[in-house]
């Protein structure tokens, strides 16, 4: 079975600063996809970033990106000029490709941005 | 689209009552998911259907616990009887069933049962 980690339960940083969330996953998958959720005060789940495994460039949202270490079964999540709104819980999260849709998360990094 | 739609958003009742949470899902997705997130076990899949079907409920924590899907626009989750340690925040969540489809979650039931 598909494992996620996130190794890092709390995080902080100040506003405008750059900071990177860890997450390490374990799988015997070849191709897969892994996601960042966010999770601020408000408790809805947010779609942040999606990587395809078999894509080797690391994607990129606005201030948000990704750096994927296929070998390494690493996928931190770099957040730029961090704003006071980036405040909730960060989750990773792994789904396996083709057949079922299952999405295995880890247990989430709070990350609390101060101004 | 107004979203995936979870009701009711917060819930207390005592133990041994009957729970029914409720969600409606995007209109074309066609994969349902319930969650159960707490601080122990952070976000747990319970069951999912696909086309209305369940495809896997070997998340469900004992036969207290059932899911519906009577349709496309509608699914319930009920516990039967509940137990304190049933509390917890439920989500519900839906996708287009193809494979790499990020979930677009609700907000969530805040459960309690004292």
């Amino acid at each position: 079975a598909q494992t996620v980690t996130q190794s890092q339960p709390e995080m902080s940083v100040q506003e405008a600063e750059t900071v990177t969330l860890s997450c390490t996953y374990d799988t015997s998958e070849s191709n897969y996809y892994l996601f960042w959720y966010k999770q601020p005060p408000s408790r809805q789940m947010i779609l942040v970033i999606r990587q395809e495994a078999y894509k080797q460039q690391n994607a990129t949202e606005n201030r948000f990106s990704v750096n994927f270490q296929k070998a390494a079964k690493s996928f931190s999540l770099k957040i730029s000029d961090s704003q006071l709104g980036d405040t909730a819980m960060y989750f990773c999260a792994f789904m396996k490709e083709g057949g079922s849709e299952k999405l295995v998360f880890g247990k989430g990094t709070k990350l609390t941005v101060n101004p | 689209d107004a979203g995936v739609i979870q009701s009711p958003r917060h819930e207390v009742t005592e133990m041994g009552q009957e729970v029914t949470l409720r969600c409606k899902p995007i209109s074309g997705h066609n994969s349902l998911f319930w969650y159960r997130q707490t601080m122990m076990r952070g976000l747990e899949l319970l069951i999912y259907f696909n086309n209305n079907v369940p495809i896997d409920d070997s998340g469900m924590p004992e036969d207290r616990f059932s899911a519906k899907m009577p349709n496309a626009s509608f699914s319930t989750l009920k516990i039967q009887p509940s137990e304190p340690r049933d509390s917890a925040v439920y989500f519900c969540a839906s996708s287009l069933a193809r494979t790499g489809s990020h979930y677009t979650f609700g907000s969530g039931t805040r459960l309690t049962v004292v």
